[in-house]
């Protein structure tokens, strides 16, 4: 039983549009949600996080919102630039543990 | 400091072989973790240090695997007798304990089993 997951695989927008990525979870013990970013050949980076006390996190072009009660986070990146090509994991904390979902593709294209 | 390294980079060998990987966290950095990591999935948990004490290893993990960080800075992950589904990538991690536990991580290793 896969505990998040992000539903789509890839997403394609175009240069200063804004990007939302979606991610649900499953166990309501997750007390963090975390996104993060990878380039090819690199190990991911962290990008931006919130509390499961939260519904937003802003940090300068991205925002995570958090919906507790649809068990639901989503990642805008506004505006989008061909620089955020990229894979991008959502994850979840529990007790120390990440689980992490499968990863969304973001081409954006100029 | 650069950053988690990894050695080797990658990885081929036989199956029924045995490797190890290497994993140098950032410096100070008291939680170390290791992930895998196969195509079109996102990192799967695997075994998690806190200074040389390993706290959690996941069920999924075979005991063919072992794990150890022997005076709580680098870490090494031994797979024994390899398998062609051993094949994937190996990520490492690090982390200060903050609150969110906002992990580092390194480039990986990519093992092929043939």
């Amino acid at each position: 039983d896969q505990q998040v997951k992000q539903n789509s695989p890839s997403l394609s927008v175009q240069e200063g549009r804004i990007s939302i990525l979606n991610c649900d979870y499953t166990n309501s013990m997750f007390d963090y949600f975390l996104w993060y970013k990878k380039y090819p050949a690199e190990g991911p980076t962290f990008l931006i996080s919130i509390s499961s006390i939260k519904d937003k996190n802003e940090d300068g072009r991205f925002t995570v919102f958090l919906n507790k009660s649809a068990k639901h986070l989503s990642l805008h990146i506004v505006p989008s630039q061909p620089g955020d090509s990229a894979v991008y994991f959502c994850a979840a904390l529990d007790a120390g543990k990440s689980t992490f979902g499968d990863g969304t593709t973001l081409t954006v294209k100029p | 400091d650069t950053g988690v390294s990894q050695n080797p980079r990658h990885k081929i060998t036989k199956r029924g072989q045995n490797v190890t990987f290497r994993c140098d966290p950032i410096s100070e950095h008291n939680r170390l973790y290791w992930y895998r990591q196969t195509l079109g999935q996102g990192p799967e948990f695997l075994t998690y240090f806190q200074n040389e004490a390993q706290l959690e290893k996941s069920r999924l993990l075979s005991d063919r695997f072992s794990a150890e960080r022997p005076k709580g800075s680098f870490s090494t992950l031994e797979i024994q007798r390899t398998e062609q589904g051993d094949s994937a990538m190996y990520l490492c991690a690090s982390s200060f304990r903050a609150v969110p536990d906002t992990q580092y991580f390194g480039p990986g290793t990519r093992l092929t089993v043939l």
